[in-house]
C-alpha cells in the first residue's frame, strides 16, 4: 500500500485564488511528521510547512496552511492568493515514528504539477 | 539560515570516469542525506550519515561511495556509472531532535552518464 498518496497529478488555479493540494497518508505509529516541499523547474525542493502527529492546530506559514485531519489520515495543503512563482510540483511527505539519531526517512508521494494562470 | 550548497550544478561522465559530488553545510545539522531523483518522479533515498557515521544505506550499488569528512561535508563519489544513473542528485541535511528534524535540501547536481 502507498504511504503517501497524492492524487492530482496536476492542478490549474486562477492567480490571486486559493488551491488545495491533497495529500492522504497511511501509518499505524501513532508518532509521525507530515512535509510539504515545493520543486520549481530548476529542481531545488524548498520546505514550506510541517505538522506533527501530536500538534493539536493546524500548521500555517504565511500563504501556506495545512489543514489537517487525522481521522481521516489526510494533509492537505492550502495556498492562498496563488501567485505566478507558486507553479511547480508539489510534494507530500511523511517520517513515521519518533525523530531518531540515525537520521529520518522521508517517504514521498508522487507529486502534484501546480500551474498557475493570469 | 538554511542554505544547502551542492557543487557542481551539473556534470557529465562517461561510464569509465571517476567523479565526486559535494554537499556543505553549515546550520550546524548532524545528520545529511542523498537522493537520487529521476524526471517526474519523487526523490529516492540513498545514503544517511547521522554524526558522521553512516546510519542508512538503501541499497545502493557499490558504485556509489559516499563519504562524510566532517560534520558540515558530505560527498558522493561516482565509478563505473550506467547511463540509467543519470538523474538530480539532491543532497539534504536537518536536525536530529522532535518536531526539529525538518530536511534542508540543496539545489542539486545534474548528473549525466554518458
Amino acid at each position: 500500500a502507498q504511504k503517501i498518496t497524492q492524487t492530482q497529478p496536476g492542478m490549474f488555479v486562477q492567480e490571486k485564488e486559493a488551491v488545495t493540494l491533497d495529500c492522504t497518508y497511511d501509518t499505524s505509529d501513532p508518532s509521525y511528521g507530515l512535509f510539504w516541499y515545493k520543486q520549481p523547474s530548476s529542481g531545488e525542493m524548498i520546505f514550506l510547512i510541517y505538522q506533527g502527529s501530536y500538534d493539536q492546530q493546524n500548521a500555517t506559514e504565511g500563504r501556506y496552511s495545512l489543514n489537517f485531519q487525522k481521522a481521516r489520515k489526510s494533509a492537505n495543503l492550502v495556498i492562498s492568493a496563488s501567485q505566478l512563482g507558486d507553479s511547480a510540483m508539489y510534494f507530500c511527505a511523511m517520517r513515521e515514528g519518533r525523530v531518531t539519531g540515525g537520521g529520518n526517512k522521508l517517504t514521498f508521494g508522487t507529486g502534484t504539477q501546480l500551474k498557475v494562470e493570469l | 539560515d538554511t542554505e544547502v550548497t551542492q557543487t557542481p550544478k551539473h556534470l557529465v561522465m562517461g561510464m569509465t570516469n571517476k567523479k565526486s559530488l559535494k554537499c556543505e553545510q553549515h546550520m550546524g545539522h548532524r545528520a545529511m542525506y542523498w537522493y537520487k531523483q529521476k524526471a517526474k518522479k519523487p526523490p529516492e533515498l540513498m545514503f544517511v550519515y547521522s554524526y558522521e557515521k553512516l546510519s542508512i544505506n538503501e541499497s545502493v550499488p557499490s558504485r556509489f561511495s559516499p563519504e562524510c569528512p566532517n560534520s558540515s561535508l558530505l560527498n558522493l563519489h561516482l565509478h563505473a556509472l550506467q547511463p540509467e544513473d543519470s538523474a538530480l542528485y539532491l543532497c539534504a541535511s536537518s536536525l536530529l531532535t522532535s518536531g526539529g528534524d525538518t530536511q534542508y535540501f540543496g539545489p542539486g547536481t545534474r548528473l549525466t552518464v554518458l
